[in-house]
């Protein structure tokens, strides 16, 4: 089962950062938090993962606080292109190494 | 790097009849391949698990018998809803990943319509 909490829905200005939460306040040591996005009737797309450090790329930066309980994903320039139902899922050890989804947050970039 | 290849992309069939998906890791060696149903509006819910040369694990609900999962190798599983109903109609999804904390990687879905 899904460990996360994420809002259900965001809007973000066109050319502004988008800054999207989750929650995963029972994380556990060994588990790492994973970043997707879904375009309508699309395969997921990776993002981005961690463990404790913030991680940055070409398409997103993820900073998990010190406690791990919470992270943050941000899209530094949103564009119209980056519209997508976003999904943090925990995965490690503790949840047998599966990969379940959470609702995820629908994220839309207004012109 | 990491491209994960789902055919066919939609399908529809007669209630009754049987339907493969095929997932094919095309740059890399998936030790474990994972497929995934997507009703409209809503997540993606976890079927089961494959590893390479082992019987899938199937999440609590989903009947063994009915969802037949096949990964002959490392590059290859297969998805056959056999018997399909009408209720079976939905987006299937594969992933695949490596070994260890890799993240998955997936195919672009099969959409299928049961008629």
């Amino acid at each position: 089962d899904a460990k996360t909490t994420q809002p259900p829905s965001m809007d973000c200005a066109e050319g502004r950062a988008a800054n999207l939460p989750c929650n995963h306040s029972t994380i556990s040591g060994n588990e790492y938090v994973y970043w997707y996005r879904q375009i309508h009737s699309q395969g997921p797309q990776y993002i981005i993962h961690g463990l404790k450090n913030n991680e940055t790329n070409e398409m997103a930066s993820l900073i998990i606080t010190e406690d791990r309980k919470s992270s943050t994903l941000i899209l530094p320039h949103a564009t119209l292109r980056d519209t997508a139902v976003y999904y943090c899922i925990v995965r490690g050890s503790n949840t047998g190494n599966q990969f379940y989804f959470g609702t995820g947050t629908s994220l839309t970039v207004i012109p | 790097g990491a491209v994960v290849s789902q055919h066919p992309s939609w399908v529809i069939c007669k209630s009754g009849t049987s339907v493969k998906i095929e997932c094919r890791s095309l740059d890399f060696q998936a030790t474990t391949m994972f497929w995934y149903r997507q009703f409209p509006k809503q997540s993606l819910m976890l079927m089961a698990t494959s590893n390479e040369g082992s019987k899938a694990t199937y999440e609590q609900g989903v009947e063994k018998d009915k969802f037949l999962i096949n990964h002959a190798s490392l590059t290859l599983s297969t998805l056959t809803v056999t018997s399909a109903h009408p209720e079976d109609s939905s987006f299937y999804i594969c992933s695949a990943t490596r070994t260890g904390n890799s993240p998955l990687h997936f195919g672009n879905g099969t959409r299928l319509t049961v008629t």
